[in-house]
């Protein structure tokens, strides 16, 4: 298996527009999850879903932050507008059977920079 | 609220030592504890994985031992080499009620000298 994918590897952007992070999961994996790394806060959770429902959102830090997962095999993280401060890498990762009986495997990151 | 810390924050070390990383977390109502590493640029990778029923696990030359009573947790990395080098992560797996999420600290960043 290729792992946990994620595109792009980096993103630099304008204050102001919007931002699409992609992730692809284990193929078999019932949960996914989204997480966000910067220097000052860690790693933090920001979200995470099992097959594809959506099951706490409250790591998201506001509504310019949304997250979906249309299928199994895709899920997205956007932000819009983007600010300075959303500046991070976001990590995706996914997991089965359950998020706290197994190891979570995590992609490569996404650097995301707001100009 | 859940609170996981590290120490050292980092930790430089000649080829060879044996060495050990602490983690400690206030909330012992855990469901597991993982310990991962992180590699400069890259993702998580996994390196142990504790029940709470456990006491420790064992991969290799690592060893992690959990004590969710002191809320505690240790990896012990023997004869220590360059490729070691990395930051090394614990994350506890907190109960929340319906739902459940990983908690991390904020790591130690390792230095192997060759």
């Amino acid at each position: 298996d290729a792992g946990v994918i994620q595109s792009p590897r980096h993103e630099v952007t304008e204050m102001g527009q919007e931002v699409t992070l992609r992730c692809k999961p284990i193929s078999g994996h019932d949960y996914l999850f989204w997480y966000r790394q910067t220097m000052m806060r860690g790693l933090e959770l920001l979200i995470y879903f099992n097959n594809n429902v959506p099951i706490d959102d409250s790591g998201m830090p506001e509504d310019r932050f949304s997250a979906k997962m249309p299928n199994a095999s895709f899920s997205t993280l956007k932000i819009q507008p983007s600010e300075p401060r959303d500046s991070a890498v976001y990590f995706c990762a996914s997991s089965s059977p359950g998020p706290s009986t197994d190891t979570q495997y995590f992609g490569p990151g996404t650097r995301l920079t707001v100009l | 609220k859940q609170e996981v810390t590290q120490i050292p924050a980092a930790l430089s070390v000649p080829e060879g030592e044996n060495l050990v990383l602490n983690c400690s977390f206030t909330d012992s109502a855990i469901y597991n504890l993982q310990w991962f590493r992180q590699d400069p640029g890259k993702g998580l990778t996994s390196l142990l994985l504790i029940q709470s029923s456990q006491r420790e696990q064992t991969s290799g030359r690592l060893n992690a031992s959990l004590d969710k009573s002191s809320g505690r947790s240790t990896l012990y990395i023997a004869a220590s080499q360059p490729g070691d080098s990395a930051t090394y992560l614990c994350a506890v797996y907190d109960y929340g009620g319906a739902t459940n999420k990983l908690i991390f600290g904020t790591g130690t960043l390792l230095a192997v000298q060759p």
